[in-house]
C-alpha cells in the first residue's frame, strides 16, 4: 500500500525568504507525485506533478518540487515566499501502473508566511 | 467550466438523521472520488467511480455510508443514521481518462456537523 509522510505539521517562514515543505513517500514501483494547496474553506487546488523526466518540476505560483528517487522524497520549494502563499499544502502519491487511480494524501502542512 | 459542484456547502443535522451530500463532476470526466477530511485523519478516500461504476469502496467506514452515481453528471454520498463522529468536510473530486496523471479537480466541499 502506498503512503505519504509530511513530517511537519506547520512551517513558518518570513516573507521574501525561501520556503521548503517536505514530503516523503512509499509506493510499489515508480510513483506519480502531486502537490495540492488548500485555502481556508476551499477545495484542494492542483499545484504541480511529477510523472517522469526531469526531477525538478515547476508548477503554479512560482512553486517547484524536486523528485529524489533514492531518498523517496518530493519536497516543495519556492525561492521567495509571499504572504498569500499561506495555506495548507498536501503531497499525494499513486503508483504509475494501470489499475490504481486513487491518490493517497499526506496529512498536510500548514504554511504561514510572516510579513 | 463550472468546476466540480458540491451541495450543500454546510449541513448541520441531529444524530440519527439521514444526510445526503451531492456532487456534480466536470462534464467529460469519467472518474469521481469522494474524500473525507478531518483534523485527526487528514484526507481519506471513501470510494471512487469510473464510468458511474463503483471501483473501490474499501474506504467507506461502515454500512451507514453509501454512495451512488446514477449517471455521469451526478453522485450522492448518504449517511444513515448519522453520528457525531461523522462530522468532517466531505470532498468530491473528478478526473478524466488519463486524468490520474493530470491530477484531480476538487469541489469546495461540504462541511457536515452532526450534533
Amino acid at each position: 500500500a502506498q503512503s505519504v509522510a509530511q513530517p511537519e505539521d506547520q512551517v513558518n517562514v518570513a516573507e521574501g525568504n525561501p520556503l521548503t515543505v517536505k514530503c516523503t513517500y512509499s509506493v510499489s514501483g515508480n510513483p506519480y507525485l502531486f502537490w495540492y494547496v488548500q485555502y481556508p474553506n476551499r477545495g484542494l487546488q492542483f499545484l504541480l506533478k511529477y510523472i517522469t523526466g526531469d526531477n525538478l518540476v515547476k508548477g503554479s505560483y512560482g512553486f517547484e518540487a524536486e523528485f529524489n528517487k533514492s531518498q523517496t522524497s518530493f519536497h516543495l520549494k519556492k525561492p521567495s515566499a509571499l504572504v498569500s502563499d499561506s495555506a495548507l499544502y498536501f503531497c499525494a502519491v499513486r503508483p504509475s501502473g494501470a489499475g490504481s487511480y486513487q491518490l493517497t494524501f499526506g496529512k498536510g502542512t500548514k504554511l504561514s508566511v510572516i510579513p | 467550466d463550472a468546476g466540480v459542484i458540491q451541495s450543500p456547502r454546510h449541513e448541520v443535522t441531529e444524530m440519527g438523521q439521514e444526510v445526503t451530500l451531492r456532487c456534480k463532476p466536470i462534464s467529460g470526466h469519467d472518474y469521481l472520488f469522494w474524500y473525507r477530511q478531518t483534523m485527526m485523519r487528514g484526507l481519506e478516500l471513501l470510494i471512487y467511480f469510473n464510468n458511474n461504476v463503483p471501483i473501490d469502496d474499501s474506504g467507506m467506514p461502515e454500512d451507514r455510508f453509501s454512495a451512488k452515481m446514477p449517471n455521469a453528471s451526478f453522485s450522492t454520498l448518504k449517511i444513515q443514521p448519522s453520528e457525531p463522529r461523522d462530522s468532517a468536510v466531505y470532498f468530491c473530486a473528478s478526473s478524466r481518462r488519463g486524468g490520474p496523471k493530470l491530477g484531480y479537480t476538487f469541489g469546495s466541499g461540504t462541511r457536515l456537523t452532526v450534533v
